[in-house]
């Protein structure tokens, strides 16, 4: 089956500083990958859509000098979290798209997450 | 927002019973998902059913659309203390021939299956 991997798994960090997430597709290209937040006990809310060679899309209300997406080949995208404050801790989930045509009933494959904590 | 809703927020069952959890949305969809995810990780894909179907099957799970009303429920059968999770219902509408589809989820039901 299509896997989807995310580094690091967790990561807590200073307030101010940057961290990069990194999401892969393994067994697969995904010229689409999405990013999520989700806060504790929350739902999943959509940040941004990566397509790889273009610029990100980002949902309404999502800095994008904020949360950096670099979809730098078919497999892997990237998030930069810039000048993390205490507020910006949740947990980041990304998914890939296993395109099967150019139908719309493409599968999402998500990652197993990223739990970031800003101290 | 378009974030649909889930019934009941939280649920707690006993194993052996079934359970079910409710969804609602609010736009038109091209297809239903519902995904399982256990407290800390990442998401499951669990079934998807497309806007012209009215019930599935996969397994334990029963899943049923009623687009007149923007409804889905999840039944899941004989309920297993490893069932316990939290579930997910996500909506996928028609972005556009060669537009990745943008996924909308719901706010989640809790369950608690316990022994």
């Amino acid at each position: 089956g299509a896997v989807v991997s995310q580094h690091p798994s967790w990561v807590i960090c200073k307030s101010g500083t940057s961290v990069k997430i990194e999401c892969r597709s393994l067994d697969f290209q995904a010229t689409t990958m999405f990013w999520y937040r989700q806060f504790p006990k929350q739902s999943l809310m959509l940040m941004a859509t990566s397509n790889e060679g273009s610029k990100a899309t980002y949902e309404q209300g999502v800095e994008k000098d904020k949360f950096l997406i670099n979809h730098a080949s078919l497999t892997l995208s990237t998030l930069t979290v810039t000048s993390a404050h205490p507020e910006d801790s949740s947990f980041y989930i990304c998914s890939a798209i296993l395109r099967r045509g150019l139908s719309s009933q493409d599968t999402q494959y998500f990652g197993p997450g990223t739990r970031l904590t800003v101290l | 927002s378009q974030q649909g809703e889930e019934d009941p927020q939280a649920l707690s069952i006993q194993e052996g019973e079934n359970a079910t959890m409710n969804c609602s949305y609010k736009t038109s969809i091209n297809n239903l998902q519902w995904y399982r995810q256990n407290s800390g990780r990442g998401l499951v894909h669990l079934i998807l059913i497309r806007s012209n179907e009215r019930e599935k099957h996969s397994g334990r799970l029963r899943v049923t659309l009623d687009t007149s009303k923007k409804s889905s429920s999840l039944l899941i059968t004989a309920s297993r203390a490893a069932d316990t999770a939290s579930y997910f219902c996500a909506t996928d509408a028609f972005q556009g021939t060669g537009t990745a589809s943008k996924l909308t989820f719901g706010t989640g039901t809790r369950l608690q299956v316990t022994l």
